[in-house]
């Protein structure tokens, strides 16, 4: 069986803080990762993917990858009321291009003005 | 990225009947999935839907409670057979494509409530 572990929370941060959001897996053979945002009573919407080692960043949004550690994050910038929701980490099966993704529980993450 | 449909948006059901979900996308599409997120919980993949094919099932869901069909590239459905108020759930199909650089996309969700 395999794991996705997040915190999960809630975590709370004032608006213009650095939000934390951390993920660990236990399938050392994983290659893709990906973060998605789900706003209550919505879909999961996908903000970020990441494949190698090191950070990937898109606009306030950063991705790190350490495979090594089995450990895969994403770090808001100036985060805004607008980015309360619930994040989900995903890791893709092992040696898979496509297909199959394990979620974790979910981080909820509230912003406050 | 797809643009990907489901309907209904939410219904509620009486036990014991069925209910068909069905998810559009607007482009073809290599996989196609089902999952189910019940209240405050993550994302369980219920099948991969195959076109051509039977689904693959995860473990602990069958194909006589949740049968589904994939004609082609751009269609599926997902029927919750039989319910009871413990399949009440919002359950998404998403899609992945390599055109869409292996990513997987997720439809607007169906909210079932069981009675």
């Amino acid at each position: 069986q395999k794991e996705v572990e997040q915190n999960s929370g809630p975590l709370s941060v004032p608006e213009g803080a650095i939000a934390s959001l951390n993920c660990t897996y236990s399938d050392r053979g994983s290659q893709s990762f990906f973060w998605y945002r789900q706003y209550s009573g919505k879909s999961p919407e996908l903000i970020m993917s990441i494949y190698s080692n090191g950070d990937k960043e898109d606009g306030r949004f950063t991705a790190q990858l350490n495979k090594a550690s089995q450990y895969v994050s994403l770090l808001i910038r100036d985060s805004q009321p607008s980015d309360s929701a619930t994040y989900l980490c995903a890791v893709r099966d092992r040696g898979s291009t496509l297909g199959r993704l394990y979620f974790g529980r979910g981080t909820q993450l509230t912003v406050w003005p | 990225s797809a643009v990907i449909s489901q309907k209904p948006s939410r219904d509620i059901c009486q036990r014991g009947t069925s209910l068909t979900i069905q998810c559009q996308v607007d482009s073809q599409v290599t996989m196609m999935f089902w999952y189910r997120q019940q209240p405050g919980q993550s994302l369980t993949l219920i099948a991969t839907a195959n076109q051509g094919s039977e689904a693959t099932y995860e473990s602990g869901f069958v194909i006589d409670k949740f049968p589904i069909s994939r004609p082609n590239l751009t269609f599926s459905t997902l029927t919750v057979s039989n319910m009871s108020p413990e399949d009440s759930s919002i359950y998404l199909c998403s899609v992945e494509s390599s055109r869409f650089y292996n990513e997987q996309f997720f439809g607007p969700g169906t909210r079932l409530t069981v009675l």
